[in-house]
């Protein structure tokens, strides 16, 4: 089955540059998406189509793409920003089934 | 304004049926895929499977075919979860989302509900 893996977690000082990949063999084919969850709430858009901002989110936060792997940047990192971390994409086999990465754990120092 | 408004949490025994709920409003219901996802206690995010209100169409994530069963009644503009005989390991939060148009991710979430299982 198809999988999304990702570092359990990252450690950033606040002001630093935060980036937490994604890696899957259908990357190359498939869009990446990333949400942010924080404690006793539901997940949040915060990067679509590997790249793109939603509305309402942040500039500091960024995708990017290379091969297998993608790449979620958040710039001048807040202390809000600690959080968990998920990628997500769909199979590329034509199942219409989608995955979730691991998720990372981003730690505000 | 989307809304996704889920059913509250559950107290169930092992053995035990349930159906959780999902209903849309603030958007044409049998227009978008719905989805849910599971949330066991201190784990991560997975995607359990999706149905298309309009027509019922739906998909399993291997991972829960035959687990679990989605469905949907668009005269109520509601989704449902239901699972025929629960065990301790579906103790977790289950979220239902909308899957944004034309797209392979989820726009609007659900607040969750806690399934609890436990003899």
């Amino acid at each position: 089955s198809y999988e999304l893996t990702q570092p359990p977690s990252v450690s950033v000082s606040p002001g630093q540059t935060a980036r937490i990949t994604c890696s899957g063999d259908a990357l190359p084919k498939q869009y990446a998406y990333w949400y942010q969850q924080k404690p006793g709430q539901a997940p949040v858009l915060v990067i679509y189509k590997d790249s793109e901002r939603p509305s309402g989110i942040p500039e500091r936060f960024s995708g990017s793409s290379s091969g297998t792997t993608v790449t979620l940047t958040i710039s001048g990192v807040q202390a809000e920003d600690e959080a968990d971390y998920y990628c997500q994409s769909a199979d590329s086999s034509g199942t219409y089934r989608w995955v979730f990465g691991g998720g990372t754990k981003l730690t505000v120092l | 304004e989307v809304q996704l408004v889920q059913s509250g949490a559950e107290v169930k025994k092992p053995g035990e049926s349930l159906k959780i709920s999902c209903k849309g409003s603030g958007y044409s219901f049998t227009s978008y895929w719905i989805g849910w996802v599971r949330q066991m206690p201190g784990k991560g995010l997975e995607w359990m499977g999706i149905i298309y209100p309009g027509d019922s169409d739906t998909r399993y994530s291997p991972s829960f075919q035959g687990q679990v069963t989605i469905s949907a009644d668009k005269s109520i503009s509601t989704a449902y979860l239901q699972w025929s005989s629960l065990k301790a390991s579906d103790t977790a939060m289950y979220y239902c989302a909308r899957q944004s148009p034309g797209e392979y991710y989820f726009d609007y979430w659900g607040q969750g509900t806690l399934v609890t299982v436990s003899s």
